[in-house]
């Protein structure tokens, strides 16, 4: 069974550059979308950007212009980066992969394996 | 419009059947995905697809898809299913999360 496994650091101070990595262990690095999410404190979901093996990455527009998720295949890692960052950054940071099937040519995609979370603050 | 709306909070009395809504313009395109979280810990898949459940998930949890709507429905809610619920699509290369409900079962 897949397993992800996150880290980096986190406490940082306003316009310095998050980095997270997450590592998969158990499962092909292949064949699957590897996606960042965040949850702001007593906050929802937010999908960040996502990478695929061959390195096509989506990211969410609002952040575009300060994301970069790359990936490492032979160590089966993601990363995400994240510059100039703000208090409104501050949040629990998780990876997780993205899976794809279809139902009589209808594509669905779900997120079936997640790291465990990791805190990031931002403050000065 | 890529969002998608839940209803905040949502109370079920125990043993009883919920059903927790999600809509969106997203949906006539792309089956939602539904996902338990549970405060200080990773959120979890239950539903996905057109109505199926990874492995581990009790079957008291299903999933429906009707235009704009996604439903996810808990029948005989147990103590252990309180979370929050969210469910999720795609817009095109992006994806979407809708805000969250708030499950309490009484």
């Amino acid at each position: 069974q897949v397993q992800l496994q996150q880290w980096g650091a986190g406490l940082l101070k306003p316009s310095e550059t998050l980095s997270l990595t997450c590592a998969v262990y158990g499962g092909s690095f292949s064949g699957y979308y590897w996606s960042w999410v965040r949850q702001p404190p007593g906050k929802g979901l937010e999908w960040i950007g996502e990478i695929n093996h061959r390195g096509v990455t989506n990211y969410i527009p609002s952040l575009k212009s300060r994301v970069t998720i790359s990936l490492d295949t032979s160590k089966n890692q993601f990363s995400l980066s994240l510059s100039s960052v703000t208090a409104a950054d501050t949040a629990v940071y998780f990876c997780a992969r993205r899976n794809s099937g279809s139902y009589w040519g209808d594509s669905y995609y779900y997120m079936d394996a997640w790291g465990r979370g990791t805190t990031v603050t931002v403050s000065s | 419009s890529s969002e998608l709306t839940q209803d905040p909070a949502v109370s079920v009395a125990l043993g009883q059947t919920v059903r927790i809504t999600c809509q969106g313009d997203s949906l006539r395109s792309y089956y939602a995905s539904w996902y338990q979280q549970k405060p200080g810990q990773a959120p979890v898949l239950v539903i996905y697809g057109k109505n199926y459940r990874p492995s581990g998930i009790p079957d008291r949890f299903s999933g429906s898809n009707s235009g704009n709507t996604a439903s996810l429905t808990i029948t005989g809610a147990q103590a252990g299913d309180e979370a929050d619920y969210y469910c999720k699509s795609r817009d095109g290369s992006r994806v979407v999360f809708g805000g969250g409900t708030k499950l309490t079962v009484l």
